[in-house]
């Protein structure tokens, strides 16, 4: 099976930078994905890595280690509009397994 | 272009009904999931389609059938509702490149509110 850990909340102020960490564990790996989600509403897909390193979206930016079962994502400039909750994924199998998601809470 | 569609978005069902939720996509993906969603549990696959006339269990699939006779419909049934099934059903779809599984990006419905009574 699939396990995925990730922290349960985060707060920052705006215009702060917040790293949110994801270990994984799984029997198959196809790639690290992060989704948004505000309110309730439906999960936005933000980001992939397939490969280790770091890949850059504005002001998104997601890291991966394949090694080490271990990928982040990092929120720069925060803004009131992040706030929302993160969900690290990992593709196996042909399953898109999700951790538990982690809460942003930006604060003026 | 509607993307991934639900239907319906909110139900409430006595203990013992059954009930199926309907999602419909329209972007040819091969790859379809229902996930339920409860406070402080993320989000949970419980079962996964890989292509027409194909299913499989994810990690809660127990008390839900499934169906995909058609490439753009996944099927959630419920055949006996119990208050545990109390949560927010999300369908997402995703692409597959070449027949390889990149899972790089899924598209999610908007969720259909269920309270089990």
């Amino acid at each position: 099976g699939q396990s995925l850990e990730q922290p349960s909340e985060v707060t920052a102020v705006e215009g702060a930078i917040v790293q949110i960490n994801c270990t994984y564990q799984t029997s198959g790996f196809y790639g690290l994905s992060w989704y948004q989600q505000h309110d309730g509403g439906a999960p936005t897909f933000l980001s992939y890595n397939a490969l280790d390193g770091l890949e850059e979206t504005g002001r998104f930016s997601s890291f991966l280690s394949r090694s080490d079962s271990y990928g982040y994502l990092l929120l720069q400039e925060l803004q009131m509009k992040d706030s929302a909750s993160y969900f690290c994924a990992v593709g196996d199998d042909y399953k898109l397994s999700f951790g538990a998601g982690t809460t942003v809470t930006v604060r003026a | 272009n509607a993307g991934v569609t639900q239907t319906p978005k909110f139900r409430v069902l006595k203990t013992g009904q059954s009930m199926t939720l309907l999602c419909a996509q329209d972007m040819n993906h091969e790859y379809m999931y229902w996930y339920r969603q409860d406070p402080g549990m993320g989000l949970r696959l419980i079962h996964y389609s890989v292509g027409e006339g194909t299913t499989a269990k994810g990690e809660v699939p127990d008390g839900y059938n499934v169906s995909r006779l058609k490439k753009q419909n996944f099927l959630l049934g419920l055949e006996s509702a119990a208050p545990s099934q109390t949560s927010v059903y999300f369908c997402a779809s995703s692409y597959s490149d070449r027949g390889e599984v990149t899972n790089t990006e899924a598209f999610f419905g908007q969720g259909t509110r269920l309270t089990v009574v």
